[in-house]
């Protein structure tokens, strides 16, 4: 397809971990991004891949690339009731873009129960 | 400033009324992009300019809808004639490239427009 897709809404209970799965459209893609949208406030950059690589681990966050289904997953370990926000995956394209334009996924909601 | 500005953060209009909403992005961002977002239809792509190049208006949804960039820095948004499907959250964003080569956005806090 030509739209990044994301499902658009998560639940989870606190302590879970939470995994929001992306699918992109552009295997060339060079950077994978995940982004997150607090209630209110604009969209801030949480991590990011590049494309030669597997997997990327930042504190409670684990991100896997896998190239070949063109799919993109955001773990988050030990889920807390902060981590309620809209999650965006984002790509770089190189095929078929404007150059240096990122393209966003409509967002996952991930909401957190006590 | 620090981050992106967007001005105003609310706008109340009547419907067929023009509006005009300003982002001021990080200096030496040479990348801007305009996305809207409404209840529940996610982040909707407007226009990204970048440099001195032709901008990117694919994402524009009618005529009504223009935008500019002025010396490379300031943006406005204009919407003319506007309607009741107009009113969302406006975004705003500025980029840079970091020394890896990743396009690092950082977005303003929006301008929420509301049409009568």
């Amino acid at each position: 397809g030509e739209d990044v897709e994301q499902s658009l809404f998560l639940s989870v209970r606190e302590g879970d971990s939470s995994v929001i799965n992306c699918t992109y459209t552009d295997s060339s893609s060079t950077y994978l991004y995940w982004y997150k949208q607090e209630p209110g406030a604009g969209l801030q950059l949480l991590t990011y891949i590049f494309s030669n690589m597997d997997m990327k681990q930042d504190q409670r966050l684990t991100v896997l690339l896998n190239k070949k289904d063109k799919h993109l997953s955001l773990r988050i370990a030990d889920t807390q009731t902060g981590d309620s926000a809209i999650y965006f995956c984002a790509e770089s394209r190189l095929r078929g873009s404007t150059l240096g334009r990122l393209y966003f996924g409509r967002g996952t909601q991930l909401t957190v129960w006590p | 400033g620090a981050g992106v500005s967007q001005s105003p953060s609310n706008k109340v209009t009547e419907k067929g009324k023009d509006v005009e909403l300003r982002c001021d992005p990080i200096s030496g961002h040479t990348a801007l992009y305009w996305y809207r977002q409404s209840l529940g239809q996610g982040l909707e792509f407007l226009i990204y300019f970048q440099g001195n190049s032709a901008p990117d208006k694919s994402g524009l949804p009618s005529d009504r809808f223009s935008a500019e960039r002025t010396g490379g820095s300031v943006s406005t948004l204009t919407i003319q004639r506007t309607q009741q499907e107009d009113s969302a959250v406006y975004l705003c964003a500025s980029s840079y490239r970091d020394p890896s080569g990743a396009n690092v956005l950082t977005f303003g806090a929006g301008s929420r427009l509301t049409v009568l």
